[in-house]
């Protein structure tokens, strides 16, 4: 079935340590996008791609970063968590940019 | 500054019409999405509108208006599974997606 997957569905880590979001879309999109949702802010955009070996920053990188070796998938790092970081992250994907993006199931973090 | 404005929260009852707003300011435009949200789970595409007008599918309706800022959402024949949050979405300049904090619907029976 096509689709957007995401690994770990949740995580709880402790501050300091290194952890990477994993996501793999098997759709051939050219766009990737990595999200955070917290209540009452709705989502925000961390780094997107608009095609394999490039990536940008979104609205609220630091902290994180991405790559994009190949056109299915785009982790994410969080190289030092921090309890900020405490959110759900959600990966999408969309043929190119501005066109429908497609959502992962999501992965439930919390940094303690 | 860009910004997306819709209500924090609605409550409607089984079987009617409720209409979800949304004002947007963005550096330029080039579109407005649509999304439902379930509570736990990832959002979904509703809609699409990038031209003035109503857009019908099936119980779900969004209309856009480019020279007022303004888009909204109507769900015809409530039913409880339409509770959930609904997002709206402008696509500014840069083609990138500025997202409101979205409303939650809460369908009573």
């Amino acid at each position: 079935i096509a689709g957007i997957t995401q690994a770990p569905t949740s995580q709880i880590l402790a501050a300091g340590r290194r952890m990477t979001l994993r996501c793999t879309q098997d759709m051939r999109h050219n766009a990737m996008y990595w999200y955070r949702q917290d209540l009452g802010l709705g989502l925000r955009l961390i780094h997107y791609s608009n095609t394999a070996g490039t990536t940008g920053k979104g609205e609220v990188p630091d902290g994180y970063s991405v790559s994009r070796a190949n056109t299915d998938d785009f982790p994410l790092t969080l190289a030092s968590a921090v309890p900020s970081q405490t959110s759900v992250y959600f990966c999408a994907s969309s043929e190119s940019s501005a066109d429908t993006q497609y959502f992962g199931p999501g992965t439930r973090l919390t940094v303690l | 500054g860009q910004n997306i404005d819709q209500p924090t929260e609605m409550t409607a009852t089984e079987g009617a019409i409720v209409q979800i707003n949304c004002t947007y300011q963005t550096s330029g435009f080039n579109g407005l999405f649509w999304y439902q949200q379930h509570a736990g789970e990832a959002p979904t595409f509703l809609s699409y509108n990038v031209l003035d007008g109503l857009e019908e599918k099936g119980r779900f309706s969004s209309f856009l208006s480019r020279s007022k800022g303004y888009s909204y959402l109507l769900l015809k024949e409530l039913q409880m599974k339409d509770s959930a949050s609904y997002l709206c979405a402008a696509v500014d300049s840069n083609y990138q997606l500025i997202w409101g904090a979205g409303t939650k619907l809460i369908i009573k029976p």
